[in-house]
This record gives structure tokens, C-alpha cells and sequence, in this order.
């Protein structure tokens, strides 16, 4: 099983709608990092997270997302206003700091109709 | 363009062969480089990770090798078995930088008994 745990599995939202998706860093790691995977495509960086503080993001994130982390045991990733492009899956991960072996949790399916 | 590139989307190895993985990047200041394994409707799990200051590491049927060169780096896996069947997730990264990953698409792998 994964030490990295997300929920949830999977979330149906309709268009327009907000949408918010948690993650639990495996104990220990300070360095936590969200990638969302569209079908057939490759994993695209989304965020990274050291010691709670945002410091990389692309400028979809900026634009649309909303991404903290409260703690270090509880990270979230907000979509404001969902679009059928946001459908895709989302999958956090975590190290023991950058630059170091990440792991990643069970994903979240996100599902725009 | 893609950053990091696996050009054969998939592989067909018999049980008791070796098969080789491929990816090939772009960037010169990666050091780091990795690779996953990937069943369907499961995240992706590491398998075998280097660092740029070695060109071949080891660990049991897996071994990845190096070539800074000519920017490509390869996973073999020796004594291939049916449940070594799963897409393998090649990925690379900065760790001076964030940490981040950038993946490829994939290599679909089968081992046929």
C-alpha cells in the first residue's frame, strides 16, 4: 500500500463547479508535489511544496488552482471553477526533500461533466 | 517539445529474456533519473533511481545505465517475467532545482509466458 495517502479516489463535478482534493505526505518528508495525468498523456508537474511553502508552480496552478499546505501531514489542491479539460488524474507524491526519491499516493480521478 | 522522451510506446519480451527500456532527454542539467512502474488504475511506484556521478546501478533483476553523452539512460530487467508486465514510466529531473519530475509518455511492457 501506499504510505502517501489521497482522497478521494474519485470525484464527479459538473462544470463550473469548485473541486478539492487532499493528500497525506508519508511521514517524515518535507517535500510534497502534485502532478495531474490526462489520458495517454504523460504526468505534467503541477506544484511542489517544501516545508508547506509553495515554491514552483506552473501558471495554470496560478491562474485556476488553489494549492496549500496546512501542515505537514495534509496538503490540498482546489480547482475553483472546473472545466471538462481539468478532467484528468491527480496524483500527489512526497520526499524526503527535493531532489530526493518521491513517492507517490493512489491519485485522485477527477471526472468534469 | 517533450523534455524526456520514450520513443517505443510499447515492448514484447518471452518469459526468461531481458528487456530493455529506453528514454532519451533533453536537457543537459538533469542529474537525476528514475524509473517507475505503472499498472493500469494504479499510481505509479519507483523502482530504481541515479544520480548523474554514476553511469550503471544495480538492484536485483533491474539495472539502470547512464549515458550523459548521449543523453539516454536504460532500464534492463533480466529474467523477465509475466508479472514484470506493466508501462514503465522513465523520469528526470533537477535536484539543485525543485525536485520536480518531468516523465515520459510510457513503454507499454509484456511479457508473454
Amino acid at each position: 500500500d501506499a504510505a502517501v495517502t489521497q482522497k478521494p479516489r474519485y470525484l464527479i463535478k459538473m462544470k463550473g463547479q469548485e473541486a478539492e482534493m487532499k493528500c497525506i505526505p508519508e511521514k517524515g518528508h518535507t517535500a510534497v508535489f502534485w502532478y495531474q495525468q490526462k489520458q495517454s498523456k504523460e504526468l505534467k508537474f503541477l506544484i511542489y511544496f517544501q516545508n508547506q511553502q509553495p515554491l514552483d508552480q506552473i501558471d495554470m496552478v496560478k491562474e485556476r488552482f488553489s494549492a496549500v499546505c496546512p501542515s505537514s501531514s495534509l496538503c490540498s489542491l482546489g480547482i475553483r471553477t472546473c472545466e471538462a479539460e481539468d478532467s484528468a488524474l491527480y496524483l500527489c507524491s512526497s520526499s524526503q526533500s527535493a531532489g530526493y526519491e518521491q513517492y507517490f499516493g493512489p491519485g485522485t480521478r477527477l471526472t468534469v461533466l | 517539445g517533450q523534455q524526456v522522451k520514450q520513443s517505443s510506446p510499447s515492448l514484447t519480451v518471452q518469459e526468461g529474456g531481458i528487456s530493455i527500456l529506453n528514454c532519451d532527454y533533453e536537457n543537459d542539467m538533469f542529474d537525476y533519473f528514475a524509473w517507475y512502474k505503472k499498472y493500469p488504475d494504479n499510481s505509479p511506484t519507483l523502482l530504481i533511481s541515479v544520480r548523474s556521478n554514476v553511469d550503471k546501478r544495480e538492484d536485483g533483476r533491474l539495472t539502470v545505465f547512464l549515458n550523459k553523452s548521449g543523453k539516454h539512460f536504460s532500464l534492463h530487467i533480466t529474467a523477465s517475467q509475466p508479472e514484470d508486465t506493466a508501462v514503465y514510466l522513465c523520469a528526470a529531473g533537477i535536484t539543485g532545482n525543485t525536485g520536480k519530475l518531468i516523465f515520459g509518455l510510457g513503454t507499454t511492457l509484456q511479457v508473454q509466458p
